[in-house]
């Protein structure tokens, strides 16, 4: 039973460029969260996904990025135009049905974007 | 706006050293969750919380709701024990789900 698999463990953008991070949750598991640690910081939530919604947006930047659940295939978070800023360290959670706070969280072992 | 302080922020200590690490939250939860992270590494969940105590190896974790209050135990410390551990809360309702974090504290365990 794989745990929550992030794809790549390591991208590198030029700046201008679109990154797509990848999240497959872990099998059963409805909820998908994506985080972002930005270097030194702690982590902060960016959004909160289920099956084709978008149920939590309130950490998203308002500008060139994007996050999807479709109804087949892995979770998508999209950085459009990246810039230096967004080099960061993302993560992604599942959660089983009911919501993490109920159920608890399975983290994925995230993607190191760097942004040259 | 619930605000999560964690102390220490870095802690170096001796093989064996008994371990605490406290983390304080602002308004009401859920739960609270105690995460392991090494470096260039993954996120570990160690724990979930709502109340009293839990314990899996040498790991123990204990939460005191009215007083907003949780610790993280390590006894028998290793160097292999060495991560950030992050402390992070939930709350049901009101609309946002994840999860609020602290900023870590740093470990190092010296052989």
């Amino acid at each position: 039973n794989a745990g929550v698999m992030q794809n790549p463990r390591h991208l590198v953008r030029r700046r201008g460029q679109e990154a797509r991070l990848r999240c497959s949750p872990m099998k059963g598991h409805s909820h998908v969260y994506w985080y972002r640690q930005l270097p030194e910081e702690g982590l902060k939530f960016m959004v909160y996904l289920q099956k084709e919604n978008i149920i939590d947006e309130s950490g998203m930047p308002k500008e060139r990025f994007s996050a999807e659940f479709p109804k087949e295939g892995p979770s998508i978070l999209r950085i459009q135009q990246v810039v230096r800023g967004d080099s960061a360290a993302y993560f992604c959670a599942s959660s089983p049905l009911g919501s993490g706070t109920n159920y608890g969280y399975t983290f994925g072992s995230g993607t190191r974007l760097t942004v040259v | 706006k619930n605000e999560v302080e964690q102390s220490p922020q870095n802690l170096t200590a001796q093989e064996g050293e008994f371990i605490t690490i406290n983390c304080s939250y602002s308004v009401g939860i859920s739960a609270l969750h105690w995460l392991q992270q090494h470096p260039g590494g993954g996120i570990v969940s160690l724990f979930m919380l709502s109340s009293g105590k839990k314990k899996h190896g040498r790991l123990i974790a204990t939460i005191n709701i009215q007083e907003k209050h949780s610790s993280l135990h390590i006894t028998a410390s290793h160097p292999r024990d060495s991560a950030v551990y992050i402390c992070a809360v939930s709350y049901s309702g009101g609309g946002a789900d994840g999860l609020t974090f602290g900023k870590g504290t740093h470990l190092i365990i010296q052989p």
